[in-house]
C-alpha cells in the first residue's frame, strides 16, 4: 500500500522563477492538503483540494497556487520566488467526507531558493 | 497569533521512564486533535488522534489526554525508548479533521539510554 509520494526530493531555484511540486495521495484517499514548513516552526497550511477544487486556503499570497486531477494527484505552483519561500513542502492526503480521519504525510520537497 | 502552542521546545527521558509532552490550545472550535512524530528528512508520521467527545484514547504504549475546560492535551509515552527521540507535533482540526490542520512548534524529545 503506498504512501504519500512527492516529487522532486530537492530542488534549487533562483528569486524570481516559478517551481512545480508534485504529489501523489495515499491509496483510497481523495483530498490532498498542501503545507509549508520553515526551519523550527511547525507546518503551515497553504490550501486544500476535494473534487478538483480548491476547498479551504490558508494565508498564503496569490503567487502559491495549486491543482488537483480527476486521479486525486496534485500540483502546487509557486510563482515569482522569494528568498523567504524557502522551505520544506509537505504534502498531505485524507478521506474528504469522514469524520475524525487524520491526514498522512509525504516526505516532503525541500526548496532552496538563491 | 498562535492557536497551538508546544511550550517546551525540548525534552530528555532516560530509557524505559515516562514522557510527558504537553501542548495547549485557544481556538474552542477545534474538535479533532492529533499527534505526529517527525524524524529528520522525513514527513511528519501520524501516531494518534483524539475526538472533543472523549478525554482519552489510547494505542499500545502512547495514550493522549484531553482536557477541553484547560484547552489542554498531552501525550504519555510509556515506557519510553530510543526509537522514540525524534520531534513530536501537536496538531488540531475543526469540523472533526475535515478542516485544515493547525500545528504547534514541535518539541524534541530525547530518550536516554
Amino acid at each position: 500500500d503506498a504512501g504519500v509520494t512527492q516529487s522532486p526530493t530537492h530542488l534549487i531555484k533562483t528569486r524570481g522563477q516559478q517551481v512545480t511540486l508534485r504529489c501523489s495521495p495515499k491509496s483510497g484517499h481523495d483530498t490532498v492538503s498542501w503545507y509549508q514548513q520553515a526551519l523550527g516552526q511547525g507546518p503551515q497550511f497553504i490550501f486544500q483540494y476535494y473534487e478538483e477544487e480548491e476547498r479551504q486556503r490558508g494565508n498564503f499570497p496569490d503567487r502559491f497556487s495549486g491543482h488537483q486531477f480527476p486521479n486525486y494527484s496534485s500540483e502546487l505552483n509557486v510563482n515569482a520566488l522569494l528568498l523567504g519561500d524557502s522551505a520544506l513542502y509537505l504534502c498531505a492526503s485524507s478521506f474528504g467526507q469522514r469524520l475524525n480521519q487524520p491526514q498522512h504525510f509525504g516526505d516532503g520537497t525541500r526548496l532552496s531558493i538563491l | 497569533d498562535q492557536q497551538v502552542k508546544q511550550n517546551s521546545p525540548s525534552l530528555s527521558v532516560q530509557e524505559g521512564r515516562i514522557s510527558i509532552l504537553n501542548c495547549d490550545y485557544t481556538n474552542s472550535m477545534f474538535d479533532y486533535f492529533l499527534w505526529y512524530k517527525k524524524y529528520p528528512a522525513e514527513g511528519p508520521t501520524f501516531l494518534i488522534s483524539i475526538s472533543s467527545i472523549k478525554d482519552k484514547n489510547e494505542d499500545g504504549r502512547f495514550t493522549v489526554f484531553l482536557n477541553k475546560s484547560a484547552k489542554h492535551l498531552s501525550l504519555h509515552i510509556v515506557p519510553s525508548q530510543p526509537g522514540d527521540s525524534a520531534v513530536y507535533f501537536c496538531a488540531a482540526s475543526e469540523d472533526f479533521g475535515n478542516e485544515k490542520l493547525t500545528f504547534g512548534t514541535g518539541t524534541r524529545l530525547t530518550i536516554i539510554p
